[in-house]
């Protein structure tokens, strides 16, 4: 069955880095692209970032392109978010999703989440 | 890349049909066939029910259908159940690559 355990997450201060991991199993990683999505504790979902199946592309939401990366090592089925210069307004859960397709536009498995939280 | 457009909040009885809306633009959900929809329960995380506006994923009841029209999708769950109770969101591939979800919409079944 697929699992997705995401980890990394803490209490960081404003300004600091994190890098949080997604350790993939159940499936052919490889092929499919992966997605990280955040959400604020009682609040809706924002869409993070994306990365294809063979690494070729990244989009970001524009709240994070410049800050965050994603990357992926198919040698070892994890997704990574690298978030840097953190804000308090990045505090949310940071959920790892499976793409249901190569490039796929939506998740069809989701990891539990890790929580970042960003406080002095 | 604004959120997409859902009510706060809808509600039916059971056996009820209740139909969810979610309003975008040309840039995301008029122009792509792309859109999905995500239940989540409180304390658990999202689950697909919805992709490419009306297809359902192995496993997810028949009571759940989508559809779309113009720049608004929608969501229609027939025969409330009690467990039909949780948030939902729409999502949205984009002209930027990105994705993007509405602000969810919270299901009480009375």
């Amino acid at each position: 069955q697929v699992q997705l355990v995401e980890s990394g997450g803490g209490v960081v201060q404003p300004g600091r880095s994190l890098r949080l991991s997604c350790a993939a199993s159940g499936f052919t990683f490889r092929n499919y692209g992966m997605h990280w999505v955040r959400q604020v504790p009682g609040k809706g979902l924002e869409w993070v970032a994306v990365i294809w199946y063979d690494e070729s592309n990244q989009f970001y939401a524009d709240s994070v392109k410049g800050r965050f990366t994603i990357s992926r090592d198919n040698s070892r089925n994890t997704l990574y978010l690298q978030v840097n210069s953190l804000r308090a307004e990045d505090t949310a859960v940071y959920y790892c999703a499976k793409g249901r397709t190569p490039y796929s536009s939506d998740s069809d498995y989701w990891g539990q989440g890790t929580l970042v939280s960003v406080s002095s | 890349q604004s959120a997409l457009t859902q009510p706060a909040s809808v509600s039916g009885s059971p056996g009820q049909s209740i139909t969810i809306s979610c309003t975008g633009t040309s840039s995301d959900v008029g122009g792509y066939n792309y859109v999905s929809w995500y239940q989540q329960h409180p304390g658990k995380a999202p689950k697909l029910m919805i992709y490419d506006v009306s297809n359902r994923p192995s496993g997810v009841s028949t009571r759940f259908s989508g559809s779309k029209s113009g720049n608004t999708a929608s969501l229609t769950i027939s025969g409330l159940q009690a467990e039909d109770e949780a948030d939902y969101y729409c999502g949205s591939y984009t002209n930027s690559n990105t994705q993007v979800f509405g602000g969810g919409t919270k299901l009480t079944v009375l």
